[in-house]
């Protein structure tokens, strides 16, 4: 059973950089698609963007010049850099396994992230 | 961004079936992609739901299917029990935009 937990600082100020880690256990890191997907509270979800262990990634154009997803073999590990970040990229932070490229299989539990000085 | 129409809301009582529509276009749904679906219940994470149109992954009840009709899905909830109270979302790739990987508008469903 693939288990994902995201983890990192839980509030940024305005204008830096917003990071967080997923940690994946029960699977291999090397065999699938990881992406990110963020919801703003009380609102819908948005696809932030996936990666592959190779280097491949995709971004959701509109954050495409802010965001850098990354896999780290080494440690199990995923990771999620917004730069420049404002008010409206406050959400909980999912990390999730894309299964064929096609649709979200494994969820962690979210984190919430409050960008606010 | 929410490219995938969902009704905000639906109720229903206990044992009633209710079900969720999912609007898309030619750029997504209409085109062929396939629709799944992810319930998120109050306070935790989304959880796949039905995949592939109408496939219901391991541990899903049965009381949950899903279909797909031109540019359009729906989902339906037969014997609605209380611990369906959740929110309900419709997912798909739409090919024109820049988000690639879409989200409907979410729906809640009540158990009355």
């Amino acid at each position: 059973q693939v288990q994902l937990q995201e983890s990192g600082p839980g509030l940024v100020k305005p204008s830096e950089t917003l990071s967080l880690t997923c940690s994946v256990s029960g699977g291999s890191i090397s065999s699938s698609y990881w992406t990110w997907i963020r919801q703003p509270p009380g609102k819908g979800l948005e696809w932030i963007g996936y990666s592959y262990f190779r280097g491949s990634t995709k971004y959701n154009a509109s954050l495409e010049s802010r965001v850098t997803i990354s896999v780290d073999t080494s440690k199990n590990q995923v990771s999620l850099k917004v730069r420049s970040v404002t008010a409206a990229d406050t959400a909980v932070y999912y990390c999730a396994r894309m299964w064929g490229l096609d649709y979200f299989d494994y969820w962690g539990q979210g984190a919430l992230v409050t960008v606010s000085s | 961004q929410s490219v995938l129409t969902q009704p905000p809301s639906v109720s229903g009582a206990p044992g009633q079936r209710v079900t969720i529509s999912c609007t898309g276009s030619s750029s997504n749904i209409g085109t062929g992609y396939d629709v799944h679906w992810y319930q998120q219940l109050p306070g935790t994470a989304p959880k796949l739901l039905i995949y592939a149109n109408n496939n219901r992954p391991s541990g899903v009840p049965a009381r949950f299917s899903a279909s797909k009709s031109g540019a359009s899905a729906s989902l339906a909830i037969t014997g609605l029990q209380a611990e369906d109270e959740a929110e309900y979302y419709c997912q798909s790739y739409d090919s024109s935009l820049s988000a690639f990987y879409v989200f409907g508008t979410g729906t809640k469903v009540t158990v009355l």
